[in-house]
């Protein structure tokens, strides 16, 4: 079935570095989807993809979605404590929506 | 405006009980989701529902599990008997279904803990 697989699990910063996540799949997606979790809260959505290669930015987040619409990423620029979280991707091919395992980002001050 | 509604926030409960999970989508939302969130298994998709209409439930467990969507305000998750591996946060989410796209807005999920 679709899956959408996503690198790295975890990653630890120093405030101020950049980070950035992965999202792949075997198959072409129609859209992705980005959503950030905070520590006790819910998913909240960042934004949505759908055409190949497009790129977009919101402040210091930029989205890219592939070429080949196989593949996703989500890179932050100097990361703040603010970005603390889990950055889920997440695609609908068929109407359900399937979340890939997430990344979890912590920031050091 | 209010958000997707669930309750409750919190349930503590004992094996082989039963648990009813509820949810309040936000008004004019057609699509309703149904997720399971764990450490082990990150976030997955129980089921999904069309205008009320259950479209699929492949990541339904097991005959424990159960929802209902008797209308467009209203839906529910059902366990029972309830096991200590069902431990886990739920999450409704609603969206306006606009072909295979359309944003997802969550609840703030129901923490249910099976002993």
């Amino acid at each position: 079935g679709q899956q959408v697989m996503q690198i790295p699990q975890y990653q630890h910063v120093q405030e101020g570095e950049d980070f950035t996540t992965y999202c792949n799949s075997s198959t072409t997606l129609s859209n992705i989807q980005w959503y950030k979790q905070r520590p006790g809260g819910h998913p909240v959505f960042l934004i949505q993809l759908v055409k190949s290669g497009e790129v977009k930015k919101q402040k210091r987040l930029t989205f890219q979605f592939g070429e080949a619409k196989k593949n996703s990423s989500l890179h932050i620029t100097a990361t703040q404590t603010t970005d603390v979280g889990t950055y889920f991707c997440a695609s609908s091919n068929t109407g359900k929506l399937i979340f890939g395992q997430g990344t979890t980002l912590q920031v050091k001050p | 405006d209010a958000g997707v509604i669930q309750s409750p926030r919190h349930e503590v409960t004992e094996m082989g009980q039963e648990v009813t999970l509820r949810c309040k989508p936000i008004s004019g939302h057609n699509s309703l989701f149904w997720y399971r969130q764990t450490m082990m298994r990150g976030l997955e998709l129980l089921i999904y529902f069309n205008n009320n209409v259950p479209i699929d439930d492949s990541g339904m467990p097991e005959d424990r599990f159960s929802a209902k969507m008797p209308n467009a305000s209203f839906s529910t998750l059902k366990i029972q008997p309830s096991e200590p591996r069902d431990s886990a946060v739920y999450f409704c989410a609603s969206r306006i279904a606009t072909g295979r796209t359309g944003e997802l807005f969550f609840g703030e999920g129901s923490r249910l803990t099976v002993l």
